[in-house]
This record gives C-alpha cells, structure tokens and sequence, in this order.
C-alpha cells in the first residue's frame, strides 16, 4: 500500500514559473526524500529531509516538512522543459531499513 | 564511479516461466533494496538485503525471492510469473545508517505474456 499522497497528480505550467508539489503520509517518519522519474525509467534522488528539519535547499529546489500535519512540498522555482518528469516523496520510516514507502507521484509537465 | 546498474533493461517471459533479475550496488554502497513499480503508480518496497541477509520484506509473497552475494551485487527472482507481475523492477543501493539516500539504477522492464 501507498503511504504518501502527492498533490496534485498532475500540473502543467509555463517555462520560467515555479512548481509545488505537495505529500501527505501516515505515520511517523526518519526522514522523507523527493525522486525525480523521466519517461519511467530509474529513480534520481533529488533531496532528503530529516524529520527534525523544516526547511531545505538544494540548487533551484526547496523542501519544506511539516511533521505535525504529516506533509510536506517540494519547490522547483525557475522551470525549465527539463523538469518536465514525474516527482513522488518517499518516506523512511526505519533510518533505512524498512525500505522506502511512495507516493503515487506527481507529473509536471513544462510547457516551452 | 559508476551508480547502480541493472541488467537486463527490458525483459519478456512466458506466464509460469522464472525470472532472474540482477544488480550491482553504487560503490562503497552494502545495502540492496529492490522495488516494484507498475504502470502509473509509485514503487512498491519488495525487500532489503544487508550482509547477504534479507532484512525487511514488504507485502510480496514467496514467489518473490533474492539473493545478495559477498561483494553486494544482488538478485531478484519471481517464479511462476502471473501477468500481474509485469512492471519495472528498480533496485535501490544505499550505505548503512540512520539518514541514508537512497541511489536507483535505471531498472528492468518485465513484461509478462
């Protein structure tokens, strides 16, 4: 089963705006970690976020965590036709040893 | 450095039929965890092997088996391939460790006929 809901399934937007995306799980976490999927191939891991962090950047790329409300959102800012892919949060609930739980994904398409 | 690799990329078998999937860990990587994804839906967690061990297993049934060697490339087997089993099959290597990522190869495609 699915822990994770991603919100929404789908966005579509122009170059040069920002996207969020948005994942809801269940249970207690370790960390939660966003994945990037083109053409559903293999999996590139874009950021992990400790559940004791609120807040993380990396490059054009913002994660926020909110465990008390179990979610959290991933910022692409800037857009380009190369973000176009499908993003999915993934929870650790084990520090890594149960495996990761995901979500259904989100597809963002970038229109040129 | 090469990442996590898989072979083969694409694969089509026979209901009934075995099938061995391989992959060898990112360097420096012990931890081996394999994952189903069916079409339109995230990746399902099948099991983990660390130390040649499997350490967790998600909700797969038996049919579902691996295997990891010493230098901790890893196997996954299905036999009695249902078509339901047709998806992409992504292994994920990761070093031990509380906060940990989590690196995939590009998978293998089984299509079940």
């Amino acid at each position: 089963s699915q822990q994770g809901e991603e919100d929404p399934q789908a966005l579509s937007i122009q170059e040069g705006e920002n996207a969020t995306m948005n994942c809801s799980y269940k249970t207690s976490i370790n960390n939660l970690q966003w994945y990037r999927q083109n053409s559903g191939r293999g999996l590139v891991h874009l950021i992990l976020i400790r559940s004791n962090e609120r807040e993380k950047h990396s490059g054009r790329l913002r994660v926020t965590l909110d465990t008390s409300k179990k979610s959290s959102s991933l910022l692409i800012t800037a857009s380009r036709a190369a973000d176009t892919a499908s993003y999915f949060c993934a929870t650790d609930a084990g520090g890594g040893a149960d495996g990761l739980t995901f979500g259904k994904g989100t597809h963002l398409i970038i229109q040129p | 450095d090469a990442g996590v690799t898989q072979s083969p990329t694409h694969l089509i078998k026979t209901r009934g039929q075995q099938v061995t999937l391989r992959c060898s860990p990112k360097s420096g990587h012990d931890t081996v965890s394999w994952y189903q994804q069916a079409l339109g839906q995230g990746p399902q967690f099948i099991f983990q092997y660390y130390e040649e061990e499997e350490r967790q297993r998600g909700n797969f049934p038996d049919r579902f088996s691996g295997h990891q060697f010493p230098n901790y490339s890893s196997e996954l087997n299905v036999n009695a391939l249902l078509l339901g089993d047709s998806a992409l099959y992504l292994c994920a290597s990761s070093s031990t460790g509380v906060y940990t990522e989590a690196f995939f190869g590009q998978g293998t495609r089984l299509t079940v006929v």
